[in-house]
């Protein structure tokens, strides 16, 4: 069983200040790794992936995978309150993705 | 526009009814796929189509079935014989299923519930 995890928060963070999201993953064989944001009652969006141990960055995003610890994370700096969400962490093993359920992320002006 | 289209937004289901639920892509993508989303949950595949004709069961598959008839169109029939279909339908697709960077994007959903 290929499993996913994530904090189910609420996440709360001021306006401006650094969130940091994390997600853990079972299977050490995992290609990529996505991160997805789903507003309420809404579809998810992809914010970025990653496949390389290290730092992507993209904008505001940053996105970190340590394949040795079995971990990703996505940071996001000035947080605003229109990134309050919920962040879904997805991990690709062969043509699937595996999600895990996702932190709720709650910027508060 | 290119995107991901699926209809109806919102279906009523009575006990003992089939329904289907509709996914359309114009972005010429090859896979398409069909997860469910219950609250608080994350996503889980019911079933995917890497090209026409042919389709995977997901991890969820009971109860539910598809069609890729065409490469633009992947409906999911959701059937009495499942159990709690009340939830939210998600379609996506992508481009090259298997590749590192293949990246599935979503259409705006369906929300079933059943009376």
């Amino acid at each position: 069983q290929k499993e996913v995890e994530q904090n189910s928060g609420p996440l709360s963070v001021p306006e401006g200040a650094i969130a940091s999201l994390n997600c853990t993953y079972s299977d050490r064989g995992s290609q990529s790794f996505f991160w997805y944001r789903q507003y309420s009652g809404k579809s998810p969006e992809l914010i970025m992936f990653i496949y390389s141990n290290g730092d992507k960055e993209d904008g505001r995003f940053t996105a970190q995978l340590n394949k040795a610890s079995q971990y990703v994370s996505l940071l996001i700096r000035d947080s605003q309150p229109s990134d309050s969400a919920t962040y879904l962490c997805a991990v690709k093993y062969g043509n699937k993705l595996v999600f895990g359920a996702g932190t709720i992320l709650r910027v508060k002006s | 526009d290119g995107g991901i289209t699926q209809s109806p937004k919102y279906l009523f289901r009575k006990e003992g009814q089939n329904v289907t639920l509709s996914c359309e892509q114009n972005l010429n993508h090859d896979a398409m796929y069909w997860y469910r989303q219950d609250p608080g949950q994350g996503l889980r595949l019911i079933y995917y189509s890497q090209i026409v004709n042919d389709f995977q069961k997901g991890d969820i598959a009971e109860g539910y079935s598809v069609s890729r008839e065409k490469k633009e169109s992947f409906p999911l029939t959701v059937t009495s014989a499942q159990k709690n279909p009340t939830a939210f339908y998600l379609c996506a697709s992508s481009t090259l299923a298997g590749e590192l960077t293949d990246t599935q994007y979503f259409g705006p959903g369906t929300r079933l519930t059943v009376l």
